[in-house]
């Protein structure tokens, strides 16, 4: 089975540009979230959906940043514009159910802001 | 409000035993456990859903005490593939996800 599919696995950009990360979550699965790590500040939940619906965006960092979930297989993650204190890497993760259940990684990407 | 693991970091050698605490300041109604080795997404290892309930998957073992709001996670006869960053995961009410510090965990041959 197909795991949770984030891209690119590496950004590297210059401050000021748009960001776009992107995510696609196991079939079926019906909660995303999306997650940023940091040495300094741990593995931090920026904003998870339910059925597509943001439900909590109050991790999100700034206005820089926003979240969309267009349809059941698709997320996106955009920061614009971006600043050199962006760089982590971002973690798309799903899950089934009410809650209970594990959460599902991707590879997550490494985006570096010069 | 971010749950505190201890110990922060721990090395061992194969075949030594850990235990690593996770403690939260709120009521806890699951915790998760998952390890995350160095460049890789964290894995999901095993959830605790009840005050009392323990796991086991192969000799990594955790417990969940519910009235202390604490978890622990052991780890038996250590293999060098148990290396990495164990984190806790916890749900201190709504289904808004917390991840513990982290414990850095290293095995030697």
């Amino acid at each position: 089975d197909a795991g949770v599919i984030q891209s690119p696995r590496h950004e590297v950009t210059e401050m000021g540009q748009e960001v776009t990360l992107r995510c696609k979550p196991i079939s079926g699965h019906d909660y995303l979230f999306w997650y940023r790590q940091t040495m300094m500040r741990g593995l931090e939940l920026l904003i998870y959906f339910n059925n597509n619906v943001p439900i909590d965006d109050s991790g999100m960092p700034e206005d820089r940043f926003s979240a969309k979930m267009p349809n059941a297989s698709f997320s996106t993650l955009k920061i614009q514009p971006s600043e050199p204190r962006d760089s982590a890497v971002y973690f798309c993760a799903s899950s089934y159910g009410q809650g209970y259940q594990p959460q599902h990684f991707g590879d997550g990407t490494r985006l570096s802001i010069l | 409000q971010q749950p505190v693991q201890s110990p922060q970091a721990v090395i061992l050698r194969e075949g030594e035993d850990a235990v690593i605490n996770c403690s939260s300041s709120k009521a806890l109604y699951s915790v998760h456990w998952y390890r995350q080795k160095h460049g890789e997404a964290p894995v999901f290892l095993m959830i605790l859903l009840k005050g009392g309930e323990q796991k086991g998957h192969d000799k990594i073992s955790a417990s969940f005490n519910e009235k202390k709001q604490q978890s622990s996670l052991y780890l038996t006869a250590s293999q060098l593939s148990y290396s990495g960053t164990y984190f806790c995961g916890t749900r201190p009410g709504t289904y808004k996800y917390i991840f513990g510090t982290g414990t850095r965990l290293k095995v030697l041959a």
